[in-house]
């Protein structure tokens, strides 16, 4: 079955630590978005990635750090630049950004010890 | 830019009645896509509905329909026949045709009661 896969889905960090989580998808997109999820605060864009080999920072991009090596992955590093990193991530892919629905992966819990 | 304002942060509705989530937008474009999407307790988000804004007739999904008035920039979501399963926070969501990706509001946390 196609999807996009989130892993783990729950990861914890040392303060001072990098820690990468990984987003794959075999639905064939192009698209990839990483979204960082706070209570009350909905969905907010981190990263996002159009084509291998490229992406471009979102609203909070600030301590954060991508690559797009491959179509299928698209992680995410939280460094330890990132100042509150204790949240849900969420990684979601698409055909063609702006044209299509996005599809989400079951996401990561983060939490900072 | 963009922003989408959901001024419900609870909503509560009683199985099989009907309830509505309002969502707001503001937008400088004139294409542009606008979503539903659904988080369950189990933090899957599942996309509920969709319009695009070139299109004049609301979009429905069975129990699930939206009116869409674009003059006013609203896109109110109504659930028919409310289940215990459409217990969830439900997020309104914009993304401009020549954008890059989903603008979320920040959600409106739907309680259905027996």
């Amino acid at each position: 079955d196609g999807g996009i896969t989130q892993s783990p889905k729950y990861l914890f960090r040392k303060e001072g630590q990098n820690v990468t989580l990984s987003c794959e998808q075999n639905l064939n997109h192009d698209a990839m978005y990483w979204y960082r999820q706070d209570p009350g605060q909905g969905l907010r864009l981190i990263y996002y990635s159009q084509i291998v080999n490229d992406f471009q920072k979102g609203d909070i991009a600030e301590g954060y750090s991508v690559s797009r090596e491959k179509k299928e992955s698209f992680p995410l590093t939280v460094t330890s630049a990132q100042k509150n990193p204790t949240a849900f991530y969420l990684c979601a892919s698409s055909t063609y950004a702006g044209l299509t629905e996005a599809f989400f992966g079951q996401g990561t819990r983060l939490t900072v010890v | 830019a963009q922003t989408v304002t959901q001024s419900q942060p609870e909503m509560s509705v009683q199985e099989a009645e009907t309830v509505t989530l309002s969502c707001t937008y503001d937008t400088s474009e004139s294409d542009y896509y606008l979503f539903w999407y659904k988080q369950p307790p189990s933090r899957q988000m599942i996309l509920v509905i969709r319009q695009e804004a070139y299109k004049q007739q609301n979009a429905t999904e069975n129990r699930f329909s939206v009116n869409f008035q674009k003059a006013a920039k609203s896109f109110s979501l109504k659930i028919s026949d409310s289940q215990l399963g459409d217990a969830a926070m439900y997020f309104c969501a914009l993304e401009h045709v020549s954008g890059y990706a989903l603008n979320f509001g920040k959600g409106t946390s739907l309680l259905v009661t027996p």
